[in-house]
């Protein structure tokens, strides 16, 4: 498959933490993606790092990209019950034309 | 809120029913999308819409059958669906397929 894998499935921590999520990939890529989805909603775009950067911040947002490992990370600082929802990396592969999304990461935010 | 909205939210069919979901944009996208999301499964690509022309059929079955009049509407017709059909299904745009996808509110479909 060609689709992301998120890690972990499922993040439980306290407001205020730190939150990482991994997303890993196998073939080459134009683009990584990450989305958020609360609950029965539909999906909203976080941040999209193209395949020569490494690094993009937004807020209290932070992706970084490692193409030789082929991985990706989705960092989230001094969380917020808010912040409570699912987490979506997609990869628009090479030639692909559209995204492919990955099984996402349940992350619970505990006040 | 996203500027792509769906309509109805909630729908509940029986196998014998012919039903539409409607998505429409108002960001000046020229790709659109239907997605499936099922309880515990990716989030599955049904059909992409490019300038109008469809580019993309993920094996999707005939019983679901879309149509994007213009690059702003896009509809999906189902007939004759199974249980199995019940879920979440979504609509995005973007601007290129490479690009940064919006979605829509989702319509909950239930297949009795």
């Amino acid at each position: 498959s060609q689709q992301g894998e998120e890690d972990p499935q499922a993040l439980s921590i306290q407001e205020g933490e730190n939150a990482t999520m991994n997303c890993s990939y196998k073939t080459s890529i134009n683009n990584l993606q990450w989305y958020r989805q609360n609950s029965g909603r539909g999906l909203v775009h976080l941040i999209l790092i193209r395949s020569n950067e490494r690094e993009k911040h937004s807020g209290r947002l932070r992706v970084t990209l490692d193409t030789s490992k082929k991985s990706s990370s989705l960092l989230i600082t001094a969380s917020r019950a808010a912040d409570t929802a699912s987490y979506f990396c997609a990869t628009d592969f090479e030639g692909a034309q559209k995204l492919v999304f990955g099984q996402g990461t349940r992350l619970t935010i505990n006040p | 809120e996203t500027g792509v909205t769906q309509t109805p939210r909630h729908l509940v069919m029986g196998m014998t029913n012919k039903k539409s979901l409607k998505c429409e944009q108002h960001l000046g996208h020229n790709a659109m999308y239907w997605y499936k999301q099922s309880a515990k499964k990716p989030l599955e690509l049904m059909f992409v819409y490019n300038f109008k022309e469809q580019t993309e059929n993920n094996s999707v079955p005939s019983r679901f059958s879309p149509e994007c009049p213009n690059s702003s509407h896009l509809f999906l017709h189902l007939h004759t669906l199974q249980p199995e059909d019940s879920a979440l299904y979504l609509c995005a745009s973007s601007q290129v397929t490479s690009g940064a996808q919006y979605f829509g509110p989702g319509t909950r479909l239930t297949v009795l």
